[in-house]
């Protein structure tokens, strides 16, 4: 049982440069959120999901796409990266209803 | 508007105290309350939750307490140990914890030996 787990944990980017960060869970858990991490921010979300086929945006979704098309991988995609989208991603997910949300190991991302 | 406040982004203590982190809201719908950890390099981790129709949750050597009139819930810990610092999120949600959470800033703990 891996829990969450989160494809790559670093990557450089170009500005401009395109790339899909992938979390998968092996809990059957029905929701799963994209954050990131800013120094001082806290953890924001992105985009999450409440099922499989469904997403929904969170507090700061420009310039990001997600797709849930399994129940247990959920994608984020960067299609035109830039510098603003250097931070720390992390991926979480939850059963439903009241549970604890269950948090990746996270995915550095610079982008130059 | 931040709607999860933690106002002290950093606190250190001894070995053997107490540690008290605080957390300030406004959205009065909110009534599900969470704290997580988080180690350097790592995702953050469920510590210990609330739920509004309690004013204290106790696990070990951690502590919740929630006061809903002044909109403020604080994690004790008790005794601290070097093995706690780390950065300590406040998060929120309404509905009773269903779908989505609001984290606040975090306050890095630091406890010294």
């Amino acid at each position: 049982n891996a829990g969450v787990t989160q494809t790559p944990k670093f990557r450089v980017l170009k500005t401009g440069q395109s790339m899909t960060l992938l979390c998968a869970q092996d809990m059957n858990h029905e929701y799963m959120y994209w954050y990131r991490q800013d120094p001082g921010m806290g953890l924001r979300l992105i985009h999450y999901s409440v099922g499989e086929g469904t997403t929904a945006k969170g507090e700061v979704p420009d310039g990001y796409n997600v797709s849930r098309l399994k129940k247990q991988n959920f994608l984020l995609g960067l299609e035109s990266a830039a510098p603003s989208q250097t931070s720390v991603y992390f991926c979480a997910s939850k059963v439903g209803g009241t549970g604890t949300q269950y948090f990746g190991p996270g995915t550095r991302l610079l982008v130059l | 508007d931040q709607q999860v406040k933690q106002n002290s982004p950093s606190l250190s203590v001894q070995e053997g105290r107490i540690s008290i982190l605080n957390c300030d809201y406004t959205n009065s719908m909110f009534d599900y309350f969470l704290w997580y950890k988080k180690y350097p390099a790592e995702g953050p981790t469920f510590l210990i939750s609330i739920s509004s129709i309690k004013d204290k949750n106790e696990d070990g050597r951690f502590t919740v307490f929630l006061n809903k009139s002044a909109k403020h819930l604080s994690l004790h810990i008790v005794p601290s140990q070097p093995g706690d610092s780390a950065v300590y999120f406040c998060a929120a949600s309404e509905q009773g914890g269903s779908e989505k959470l609001v984290f606040g800033k975090g306050t890095k703990l630091t406890v010294n030996p």
